[in-house]
């Protein structure tokens, strides 16, 4: 059974601080990696789809990082904001397999 | 452009009876997941569909089950309903599916089963 984690667990943030968390995942085998943010209740959407070793994307404060080799993305937001406060899933897919789920990093910024 | 619909949002069963849920994709996605959420848990893979096919499912009993109809809508079914069922059911569709298909998911809002 594929594991994936994330960490933190969760964390408060002060509006303005920047921040990052960890998804780890298997490096073998490995075909993408998909960050969601879930807003409560709201659905989850998507914020970046990575597919190569060494893939770096950015929306607005929000970037993401990926190391295939050694198994990790790194999700950093710059200056969080409140409308940041909310739950970030990474997901890792495997070459004909469904998407495997973190735990998410439940984020809450702090006015 | 509407996305994903999920019906009902909310529901509440007692234990033994039994549930579907309706996803209806994004026009023009072929391929719809479901996912369960327990409190404390992330989402559980439960099946994949594509073109009314069952593509692969997730370590659950046979009490669930799911199909897709010809016009990519799915629905799923959790047969003799235990306590342990209580979740947010979530349904997502994609153009298609992998391996070829690294395309983002579009979830919906999920729907709510409470079981007493």
């Amino acid at each position: 059974i594929l594991n994936v984690e994330q960490s933190p667990q969760s964390l408060h943030v002060q509006e303005g601080d920047s921040t990052n968390f960890t998804c780890s995942f298997p490096s073998s085998n490995f075909y993408a990696l998909h960050w969601y943010r879930w807003e409560t209740a709201k659905s989850p959407e998507a914020l970046f789809v990575m597919t190569l070793n060494g893939d770096e994307k950015k929306k607005g404060r929000i970037s993401a990082t990926l190391n295939t080799k050694e198994g990790y993305s790194y999700l950093y937001i710059k200056g969080s904001q409140p409308e940041d406060s909310a739950t970030y899933l990474c997901a890792f897919l495997l070459y004909g397999q469904n998407f495997v789920f973190g735990p998410g990093t439940r984020l809450s910024v702090l006015p | 452009k509407a996305g994903v619909t999920q019906t009902p949002r909310y529901l509440i069963k007692t234990r033994g009876q039994q549930v579907t849920l309706s996803c209806s994709p994004i026009s023009g996605h072929r391929s719809v997941s479901w996912y369960q959420q327990t409190p404390g848990q992330g989402l559980q893979f439960l099946f994949e569909y594509f073109s009314e096919t069952q593509r692969n499912k997730g370590n659950f009993p046979g009490r669930f089950s799911g199909r897709q109809f010809s016009n990519s809508r799915s629905e799923m079914n959790v047969s003799t309903l235990e306590l342990g069922d209580s979740a947010l059911y979530l349904c997502a569709s994609s153009l298609a599916p992998g391996p070829a298909n690294t395309g983002e998911l579009f979830f919906g809002e999920g729907s709510r089963l409470t079981v007493l």
